[in-house]
């Protein structure tokens, strides 16, 4: 079973200032892991994927994460926020099998805003 | 390139009533999910489908959801009848269907039961 929790379900950041939204997983197969973000009234948009090849992984808009399997943790970074970034964030894992139909399980999501 | 085409975006309906979601997936697409986001959590998975066949529809309740996808492209999501705790936004995504492949996903239906 896989299972995805995200410390703080919502987080206040000034514009310009660092965004850092936390992420802990776990699974028992080596994981493939997620950030979506979903602005109001809109579906989920893939910010970036970890698929087991560099631990650093880059999206887009300026985000990025970092796998490090001894912590069990994804967390997603944005050095400098904008206004735009204000949305709801979520964290996903999968064992990234087809014969699991590419099953997300998500984390319950951080409500960004941000302050001008 | 048309994404995933979802509809009607907003549905009030009275408890016990009947409602239906519709989904139109990306093209070329064999695998469709339909999942629920209840208010202030994440998407949870109901059923998905490979082309026509649902291969995973263990969190599906089957009492009262049903769902279908002909000829395996667009895809319904029925309800019958709907209870106060159907309250959601219903989400439809679709994916090559290959290992870690980008599920997307479409503006999705707010269903408010009253």
């Amino acid at each position: 079973a896989q299972s995805v929790t995200q410390l703080g379900s919502h987080v206040s950041v000034s514009e310009g200032a660092l965004v850092l939204l936390r992420c802990n997983y776990s699974s028992s197969v080596p994981p493939y892991l997620f950030w979506y973000v979903q602005y109001p009234n809109q579906g989920l948009q893939l910010l970036l994927k970890y698929t087991s090849a560099a631990t650093l992984v880059k999206g887009i808009n300026g985000f990025e994460a970092e796998f490090k399997k001894s912590e069990t943790s994804f967390h997603l970074t944005k050095p400098s926020a904008h206004m735009s970034d204000a949305a709801e964030y979520f964290c996903a894992v999968s064992d990234g099998s087809q014969a699991a139909g590419n099953k997300r399980t998500f984390g319950g999501g951080t409500r960004v805003l941000v302050k001008p | 390139e048309a994404g995933v085409v979802q509809s009607p975006r907003y549905k009030i309906i009275e408890k016990k009533q009947p409602v239906a979601f519709w989904c139109n997936p990306i093209s070329g697409h064999n695998t469709l999910y339909w999942y629920r986001q209840n208010l202030g959590q994440g998407p949870e998975l109901l059923i998905r489908y490979e082309n026509e066949e649902a291969v995973d529809d263990s969190q599906l309740p089957k009492d009262r959801f049903s769902a279908e996808r002909l000829k395996g492209v667009d895809s319904t999501l029925k309800i019958q009848p709907a209870e106060l705790g159907d309250s959601a936004v219903y989400l439809c995504a679709s994916s090559l269907g290959r290992g870690t492949d980008t599920q997307y996903f479409g503006p999705g239906t707010r269903l408010t039961v009253l």
